[in-house]
């Protein structure tokens, strides 16, 4: 099936540092979605963007939909340990129906 | 608000059986429910997606009568994996969708088949 072009795959950082991660794909979504995904879990929502260059913040979390609709970025700025998990982005199109990225698996070090 | 249950969290079965998955919206109405399959370090792929009341509908190579979804209210769907074999092991995740088109996730619901 389509899937997003998700990057990193994963991620290795201090405690304290800043994050960024990036989707990209060869069609437009209406909506893009970033989830986290904690271990023997369903995924949480965290942040929903809903237009093109639209930037939203959530917390420490920053994500924007890029002005081609194809893409979308998610940052987290001043990592902490609760922040380990993976990352998911996804598109939607209409219809509800939505396609993930592959994820990005952020692990901190103390 | 926007709570999705899943029952039960993990089981464990014999090959040939049937196993059922139950997925709730606890605290609104859910016309649509999705459900997905997550192989291990994969990320989620959709089986199906389910409408109160009619016919699933099914994501190419998905059986359909391997994978049976009934969706008969609107805060339950329901997963019958049919006749389980090992390569059926995975973690399964439903998702409802409220008015506003959000998805919502359950926890999961982890299937070993032995």
């Amino acid at each position: 099936g389509q899937q997003l072009n998700q990057s990193p795959q994963s991620m290795f950082i201090q405690e304290g540092e800043d994050v960024s991660m990036n989707c990209t794909s060869s069609s437009i979504f209406n909506t893009w979605l970033w989830y986290k995904q904690d271990p023997g879990e369903g995924p949480v929502l965290l942040i929903a963007l809903y237009k093109a260059g639209e930037l939203t913040s959530n917390g420490r979390l920053t994500a924007q939909f890029g002005i081609t609709r194809k893409d979308s970025f998610l940052n987290i700025s001043a990592s902490i340990p609760s922040d380990v998990g993976i990352y998911f982005c996804a598109g939607q199109q209409g219809a509800q129906k939505l396609v993930f990225g592959q994820g990005t698996r952020l692990t901190i070090n103390p | 608000g926007a709570v999705v249950s899943q029952h039960p969290s993990w089981v464990i079965c014999k090959s040939g059986t049937s196993v059922k998955i139950e997925c709730r919206s606890l605290d609104f109405q859910a016309t649509t429910m999705f459900w997905y399959r997550q192989f291990p370090k994969q990320s989620l792929m959709l089986m199906a997606t389910s409408n109160e009341g009619s016919k699933a509908t099914y994501e190419q190579g998905v059986e359909k009568d391997k994978f049976l979804i009934n969706h008969a209210s609107l805060t339950l769907s329901t997963l019958t994996v049919t006749s389980a074999h090992p390569e059926d092991s995975s973690f399964y995740i439903c998702s409802a969708s409220e008015p506003t088109d959000t998805q919502y996730f359950g926890p999961g619901t982890r299937l070993t088949v032995l």
